[in-house]
């Protein structure tokens, strides 16, 4: 399994664009043995998966946040990033990064970062 | 839209058995969904539990199980202890790289 640790603002004005990365130790970025995902928890509330980004290019995101989020590896750093933008208090939560391994049937979120609370707030 | 959703509470003796669901507003669930189960103890990012609908994540005790019922997924909890207090979470494979959760179980064991 890979480790992965999120990093970024924790504090983000309304309109302006949230960037975070997340670090992969123990595997490639640009290995096609992984999805990499970022998923969502605002405070007291549930789940939501934003979205994935593969080696290739290939990417899908949650149809309800598709129009403002961007997604890209970084390979020299071993990286992968995500920037949503014009944030609002409602995109406040904590954001985890988390890899699916893309072998047949395992269509799961395996590891998963310890998450970075990021506040959408003037 | 796509909702999945999940009982937002239950409640379990110490050793008893609990079981959550995860079903889809729009139809059933099968196995072509790979639904997966999480687990989250607060402050704690969630720990895979389940995958494939029945296959435990390494280091996931046996007391933990996913099937099929009916026509839902569905996490059991055999001999619940007192450390499986938490909130549980589903997600499911809706194909073409696209996850969707449930809305969380909140277990209450006492």
């Amino acid at each position: 399994q890979v480790q992965l640790q999120e990093s970024g603002p924790g504090l983000v004005k309304p309109s302006e664009t949230l960037s975070l990365t997340c670090t992969v130790s123990g595997g490639s970025v640009s290995s096609v043995t992984y999805y990499w995902n970022w998923i969502r928890q605002p405070p007291g509330k549930g789940l939501e998966w934003i979205g994935y980004f593969y080696y290739s290019g290939s990417t899908n995101s949650n149809p309800s946040l598709k129009s403002r989020v961007a997604m890209s590896l970084d390979t020299s750093k071993n990286q992968f990033s995500l920037r949503l933008s014009s944030v609002s208090a409602a995109d406040t939560a904590v954001y985890y990064c988390a890899s699916v391994v893309t072998a047949a049937g395992r269509y799961y979120f395996d590891s998963w970062g310890q998450g970075i609370l990021v506040t959408v707030s003037s | 839209q796509t909702v999945v959703t999940q009982e937002p509470s239950f409640s379990v003796s110490p050793g008893g058995t609990v079981t959550v669901t995860c079903g889809l507003n729009s139809g059933s669930v099968s196995t072509s969904y790979y639904p997966s189960w999480y687990q989250q103890t607060p402050g704690q990012a969630p720990r895979p539990l389940i995958y494939s609908t029945n296959t435990r994540s390494s280091g996931v005790p046996d007391r933990f199980s996913g099937s099929i019922l009916g026509n839902k997924a569905a996490l059991t909890i055999t001999g619940a202890q007192a450390e499986d207090e938490c909130d549980y979470y589903c997600v499911l494979y809706m194909g073409s790289g696209l996850w969707v959760f449930g809305g969380g179980t909140k277990l209450t064991v006492l």
